[in-house]
């Protein structure tokens, strides 16, 4: 009973824009989307989230469609550092747990 | 600068030991977690605190217990260390009031039992 849908990888040009697409098409009114990353078995690490608005901050971009079905996450300008696992995660505003999916692996290549 | 600490980083410990991974965070957050992740494969919750003298099971069942006596600091236990217990421990931080900016994990012990 996955809340969301990734692909499981992604290959992305250094330079260019990776668009990762999030499924999440039971999401209820009070949910919000996350996005998080992981590098290489470290500890997981927050990017952005939103509830219906689109959001950037230094990161990326998070674009959310009008009927709040699906999401991109935007890395604007890819670097081999950008290299991780990216998570697509929908949580309630009052449930403070995050459950984490397999995600989508994305690899940046020179 | 990290501000949730897990100490020790690597663990190799005989079977039948008895293990406490030390989890501490200066961000003053109610909120506190542990995950358990084998390599390669996803996160999964074990146990969480929503503050002291609290605690709970999370989505994974797990042999380890917890504790949370202080804000501050969310020790692991194994009792009796098993090679089935070898794998990656997370710990992570939220507060309620800015929990919805999620957050903050720690960077691991990996524990290998032999």
């Amino acid at each position: 009973d996955a809340k969301t849908t990734q692909p499981t990888s992604m290959d992305c040009a250094e330079g260019r824009a990776a668009n990762l697409p999030c499924n999440h098409s039971t999401i209820s009114g009070n949910e919000y989307v996350y996005w998080y990353r992981q590098i290489h078995s470290q500890g997981p690490q927050y990017i952005i989230h939103g509830l219906k608005n689109n959001e950037t901050n230094e990161m990326a971009s998070l674009i959310i469609t009008e009927d709040r079905k699906s999401s991109t996450l935007i890395l604007p300008h890819a670097t081999l550092r950008d290299t991780a696992v990216y998570y697509c995660i929908v949580r309630a505003v009052n449930d403070y747990k995050l459950s984490f999916g397999a995600g989508t692996t994305v690899t940046v290549r020179a | 600068e990290a501000d949730i600490y897990q100490t020790p980083r690597y663990l190799v410990i005989g079977t039948g030991k008895k293990i406490t991974l030390e989890c501490s965070q200066t961000m003053g957050h109610d909120k506190m977690y542990w995950y358990q992740q084998d390599p390669g494969m996803e996160l999964h919750l074990i146990h969480y605190s929503y503050g002291v003298n609290s605690t709970e099971k999370g989505d994974l069942s797990s042999e380890s217990t917890v504790s949370r006596i202080r804000t501050e600091h969310f020790p692991l236990t194994l009792e009796s260390a098993r090679p089935s217990h070898t794998s990656q421990y997370l710990c992570a931080s939220s507060d309620s009031g800015t929990g919805v900016h999620g957050y903050t994990f720690g960077s691991g012990t990996r524990l290998t039992v032999v």
